[in-house]
């Protein structure tokens, strides 16, 4: 089964770190183009960083400079590193994959990780 | 920056026609995608590429687009289609619309 389920969200004080991980099943996460979607409560989606199948990365600019999406090929698993969070910040985190390795739609998402960002 | 635009909310009778809409600049020139999100659930898709409906996905779906307009049909509305609908594009980077919620009433 196709499947991705993320892991390390919690509560993190205002210029603190955190590191999100995603594990997927069912296929490797470098056959497909994979993101970090977020949903701040009561809000909708927004798309937070993507890295191609190749490796290249991109950012929304309000994370850029401040969060680093990677992957780990052994263990099957995205990442995404948050470093100076704040409150703007808090939401649900979403992983998505790609259906392909084009700007294609998101056909498989995980059930989210919350991150609060609090003192 | 490129935007995408939905109405908040659109209401239908169950077994009516549902039309949401989502408008950008020469939206027509891009595939747009729809998410249906129910509360406490994850997005899932339901079109792609502008009018394609994922395997298992209800025919009552449809997309469109044209014009600086996409829209997302669904016919025969029934009570389980009360969700928050979002609409997504690539520009540059991933845009989603603001999405839409869908009553059922």
């Amino acid at each position: 089964e196709v499947q991705l389920v993320e892991s390390g969200g919690g509560l993190v004080q205002p210029g603190g770190s955190l590191r999100l991980s995603c594990a997927a099943s069912g296929f490797t996460v470098t056959s497909n183009y994979m993101s970090w979607v977020r949903q701040a409560p009561g809000k909708g989606l927004q798309w937070v960083s993507i890295i191609y199948s190749g490796g290249s990365t991109y950012y929304a600019d309000s994370v850029k400079g401040r969060f680093t999406i990677s992957r780990d090929t052994s263990k099957n698993t995205l990442y995404l590193q948050m470093n100076s969070l704040r409150s703007e910040d808090t939401a649900l985190y979403y992983c998505a994959r790609d259906r392909s390795t084009s700007h294609d739609a998101f056909d498989i998402w995980g059930q989210g990780t919350m991150v609060t960002v609090s003192s | 920056s490129f935007e995408l635009t939905q109405p908040p909310s659109v209401s239908v009778s169950p077994g009516q026609t549902a039309t949401i809409t989502c408008s950008g600049d020469n939206l027509g020139n891009r595939y747009v995608n729809w998410y249906q999100q129910k509360p406490g659930q994850s997005p899932v898709l339901v079109i792609y590429q502008d009018n394609k409906r994922p395997s298992g996905l209800p025919e009552r779906f449809s997309g469109s687009n044209s014009g600086n307009t996409a829209t997302l049909t669904i016919s025969g509305t029934q009570a389980m289609d009360e969700a928050d609908y979002y609409c997504q594009a690539w520009d540059s980077t991933v845009v989603f619309g603001g999405g839409t919620k869908l009553t059922v009433l």
